[in-house]
């Protein structure tokens, strides 16, 4: 069984810039979330997808987009980068209905400069 | 009311003790509370969770002791062991949802 995978796992770039990170879920989990945990923080829980589509946002505006392709693996954009977008961003998944459970990626540190 | 409160901030316990890590909640409809542990460079690991129709949960070393009635629950790590060395984080869920909000955190450090 192979875990949650995040790529890349470090990643800088410059105010403006667009970024975009990968996640591959669990295998056998079709639920994908994604947080934000920044420097000495808890994660904050961006949005989820499930079967292919968003389902529920946390308080992150729109240029915090994302998808869900069809073997259950998942992308995260973020456009117009800010510097305050600097954190760890986190990928996790779980199997739904069966279990509340959810497994954690590394992260991909992002540093916006 | 979505705020999900960890205390302490940080803690420091000889080799052996038992670090008690404490969270408070407001919402009453939170039903699911699990407890991650994340070392260094590393995502957060579930450890253990626990349900509100129930006042304590054991898995090995660690425990939850949950008290529906004050909306507050702790995590109990027995001998504790330099390895236990970590950031932890409780949280808590709408059953059905999988959606987290989690505490801010309690750096752990066992010494040796």
């Amino acid at each position: 069984e192979t875990g949650v995978t995040q790529s890349p796992t470090h990643l800088i770039k410059t105010r403006g810039q667009q970024v975009t990170l990968r996640c591959s879920s669990q295998s056998g989990h079709n639920t994908v979330s994604w947080y934000q945990q920044a420097l000495g923080q808890g994660p904050q829980f961006i949005f989820q997808y499930y079967r292919e589509e968003e389902n529920g946002r946390g308080n992150f505006p729109p240029r915090f987009s994302g998808l869900q392709f069809p073997n259950y693996s998942s992308e995260l954009n973020v456009n117009a980068l800010e510097l305050d977008d600097s954190a760890l961003y986190l990928c996790a998944s779980s199997s739904r209905p069966t279990d509340e459970k959810l497994f954690f990626g590394s992260g991909t540190q992002l540093s916006v400069l | 009311q979505q705020q999900v409160k960890q205390s302490p901030q940080s803690l420091i316990v000889q080799k052996g003790g038992i670090p008690i890590i404490n969270c408070a909640y407001e919402n009453t409809a939170f039903d699911y509370f699990p407890w991650y542990q994340q070392f260094p460079g590393k995502g957060p690991a579930l450890l253990i969770a626990i349900r509100p129709d129930v006042s304590e949960k054991k898995e090995g070393r660690f425990t939850i002791s949950f008290n529906k009635s004050a909306k507050q629950f702790s995590l109990h790590i027995m001998d504790s062991q330099p390895g236990d060395s970590a950031t932890y984080f409780c949280a808590a869920s709408y059953s059905g949802t999988y959606k987290y909000i989690f505490g801010t955190g309690t750096r752990l450090k066992v010494l040796a």
